[in-house]
């Protein structure tokens, strides 16, 4: 069965640098996520989207702006990095209305130098 | 506000015996519970989710959990362990009535020695 597909699956960027991240949802999925594991820590909640628009904000940054397109994927735009940012970044998707079935894509590995 | 508490950063067990790995949580509505695995440098892995219904949920790989409403746990279970098993195990709650997005706890880390 097709997954949550992210990419890349590594990126390495310098400071105040940007950089955007990309998942594309489980087939017929319309609802979005995006979460951040720092090193060690529990994956935090950031933004989703259903229909293009948001539907929940989580703890993200206004350095960080995210987005949903037509075909349903999605895109977390990033900008003036920082050594903090460096973090794993999770999407996963579900359809709206079984929001309690989010299905976790295998993640970007941002590495801010 | 909805939380969740792994109590043990760290669980060693030997291979053969049964697994505990413990969650607790705090929810203003009623709870959607869910088991992730995680190995080194891999995605989150769904075990299993407690929704409605009956408290002993069985998920992947052997695993199980059960759901106990008067002491808001949800400790996650395994008869026999594998070495295969070692990981990380983030426990995750959502409420019914409150936002889409899963709230993780801190995880525990799960050594299985042979």
């Amino acid at each position: 069965a097709a997954g949550v597909i992210q990419s890349p699956r590594h990126l390495i960027k310098e400071k105040r640098e940007t950089a955007t991240l990309k998942c594309y949802p489980i087939p017929r999925h319309d609802t979005v996520y995006w979460y951040q594991q720092g090193p060690g820590q529990d994956p935090q909640f950031l933004i989703s989207f259903y229909e293009k628009m948001q539907s929940d904000k989580g703890s993200i940054p206004d350095r960080f702006s995210a987005q949903q397109f037509s075909d349903y994927h999605s895109e977390l735009n990033m900008s003036s990095l920082e050594l903090g940012d460096s973090a794993l970044y999770f999407c996963a998707s579900s359809l709206q209305d079984r929001a309690y079935e989010q299905y976790f894509g295998p993640g970007t590995r941002l590495t801010v130098t | 506000a909805q939380s969740v508490a792994q109590p043990e950063d760290q669980v060693n067990v030997a291979e053969g015996n049964p697994l505990t790995v413990k969650c607790t949580y705090s929810v203003s509505g009623n709870p959607y519970l869910f088991w992730y695995v995680q190995y080194p440098n891999r995605g989150l892995q769904f075990l299993l989710k407690y929704i409605t219904g009956d408290n002993l949920v069985k998920g992947s790989y052997g695993f199980e959990a059960e759901f106990n409403k008067s002491q808001t746990s949800f400790h996650l279970k395994k008869p026999s362990a594998l070495v295969s098993d070692s990981a990380l195990y983030f426990c995750a709650v959502r409420a019914d009535n409150y936002g889409q997005n899963f709230v993780f706890g801190p995880g525990t880390r799960l050594s299985v020695l042979p």
